[in-house]
């Protein structure tokens, strides 16, 4: 089944102690990206990779990093979370341009305390 | 003024009824998305569209390239499409509107 998977779907964790959000597709989809999803401002790009080792800042990057290192991987990295962190993260991936479909894995809900 | 506007913010209405969510954007795009967004928070494609009108089971979605605006029906609502309905322009990125929540009664 084609899809995009996330883990770990539900996460609490403490300010400062840094996690990491694994991504993975099986549609072999070049282009892959991070969003999180606030009340009131919808979703929101973090970082995107248009290939394997080729990433660039979406418009909330502050404070996450990513990598690219496979083509069916993309983690998100906050190396030190802080409560304004908290959110619920997407990944998602697509085949091409912007104009394609895009897939959504299942979702993240982080909270920092 | 947001780049891509939905309206209503929330909708409430009785099965059976006809209901129309509202997109307007206002940039350059390739493509228009209506994504549906369950409780659980999962997020599915239901249409992509760069022109006219596409229709799948009880939902139609159309498209008004000169007006930049879009519009997606539900025909005979049922409570199972309760759900944030979000629709995102391809431009240079995909960018989202807020959502819409609708809430169907049975």
């Amino acid at each position: 089944e084609a899809q995009v998977t996330q883990n770990p779907r539900y996460l609490i964790t403490v300010t400062g102690k840094k996690l990491t959000v694994t991504c993975s597709q099986n549609m072999n989809h070049e282009y892959m990206s991070w969003y999180r999803q606030d009340p009131g401002l919808g979703l929101r790009q973090i970082y995107y990779s248009m290939n394997v080792e080729v990433t660039d800042k979406g418009d909330v990057p502050e404070g996450y990093k990513v990598s690219r290192k496979e083509k069916r991987n993309f983690p998100l990295i906050l190396e030190s979370p802080s409560p304004n962190q908290t959110s619920l993260y997407f990944c998602a991936s697509r085949d091409g341009g912007a104009g394609n479909e895009q897939f959504f894995g299942p979702g993240t809900r982080l909270t920092v305390l | 003024k947001n780049e891509v506007e939905q309206s209503p913010q929330n909708l409430t209405a009785q099965e059976g009824e006809f209901i129309t969510i509202n997109c307007s954007y206002s940039v350059g795009i390739s493509a228009l998305h209506w994504l549906q967004q369950h409780p659980g928070g999962g997020i599915v494609s239901l249409f992509m569209l760069s022109s006219g009108k596409k229709k799948h089971g009880r939902l139609i979605a159309t498209i008004n390239i000169q007006e930049k605006h879009s519009s997606l029906h539900i025909t005979a609502s049922h409570p199972r499409d309760s759900a944030v309905y979000i629709c995102a322009v391809s431009g240079s990125r995909l960018t989202f509107g807020e959502g819409t929540q609708l809430t169907v009664n049975p």
